[in-house]
């Protein structure tokens, strides 16, 4: 039961450019999504979250975009830097404290 | 800044041993939970603990595995007998739970590896 899906496992981005991570939902119940960003070797990242109620929310150069009718949503990355260089998941909330993760999407910002 | 630390980072160990996977989650947090990663695969949920008890855990947790808090700092995950696909990062995250937003803190992990 794969209630979130990443599709693209991997995405080349030069430096300065956009990067656009993305997330398809299957189930509309729950209330937020969040964007968490891994390193190798270290534990996820909380990056940034969007509620249901939202359709876009920003924190820097990070911006989510929540599109419920299409049950998709977005990570933007503007400029992209070097530093941007990991995977990212999309995750949401399964039941009570259980988080549904997507596969990740491994993003390589080229200098 | 306070962070989720976890020990140790590498643990080798043959088939059928027993494995005592160690967490320090952030002092004023009170949900922890362990998750996995397989090699390639999705990050994976295994247990959540509240209030000294298991309060959800996946079909991935059964028997084999166990969690505990000892003391009012350590949270540690124990696999009675290890099969080679537990070998797997595991990572450790605590949050506070006083937000509907349950943003999660993870440790860098804890590579096992079944030989």
């Amino acid at each position: 039961d794969q209630q979130v899906k990443q599709n693209s496992p991997s995405l080349s981005v030069q430096e300065g450019r956009i990067s656009i991570l993305n997330c398809d939902y299957t189930n509309s119940m729950f209330d937020y999504f969040l964007w968490y960003k891994k390193y190798p070797a270290e534990g996820p990242t909380f990056l940034i979250s969007i509620s249901s109620i939202k359709d876009k929310n920003e924190d820097g150069r990070f911006t989510v975009f929540l599109n419920k009718s299409a049950k998709h949503l977005s990570l933007h990355i503007v400029p992209s830097q070097p530093g941007d260089s990991a995977v990212y998941f999309c995750a949401r909330p399964r039941t009570g404290n259980q988080f549904y993760f997507g596969t990740g999407t491994s993003l390589t910002v080229i200098p | 800044e306070p962070e989720v630390t976890q020990t140790p980072s590498h643990q080798v160990t043959q088939m059928g041993q027993e494995v005592i996977l160690r967490c320090v989650p952030i002092s004023n947090h009170l949900y922890f939970y362990w998750y996995r990663q397989i090699l390639g695969q999705k990050v994976e949920f295994l247990v959540s603990f509240y209030n000294n008890e298991i309060s959800e855990k996946s079909e991935i947790f059964d028997d084999q595995f166990s969690v505990e808090r000892p003391d009012g700092s350590n949270f540690t995950l124990k696999i009675r007998s290890t099969k080679l696909e537990d070998s797997a990062m595991y990572f450790c995250a605590s949050h506070k739970g006083d937000s509907s937003y349950n943003e999660q803190f993870f440790g860098p992990g804890t590579r096992l590896t079944v030989l």
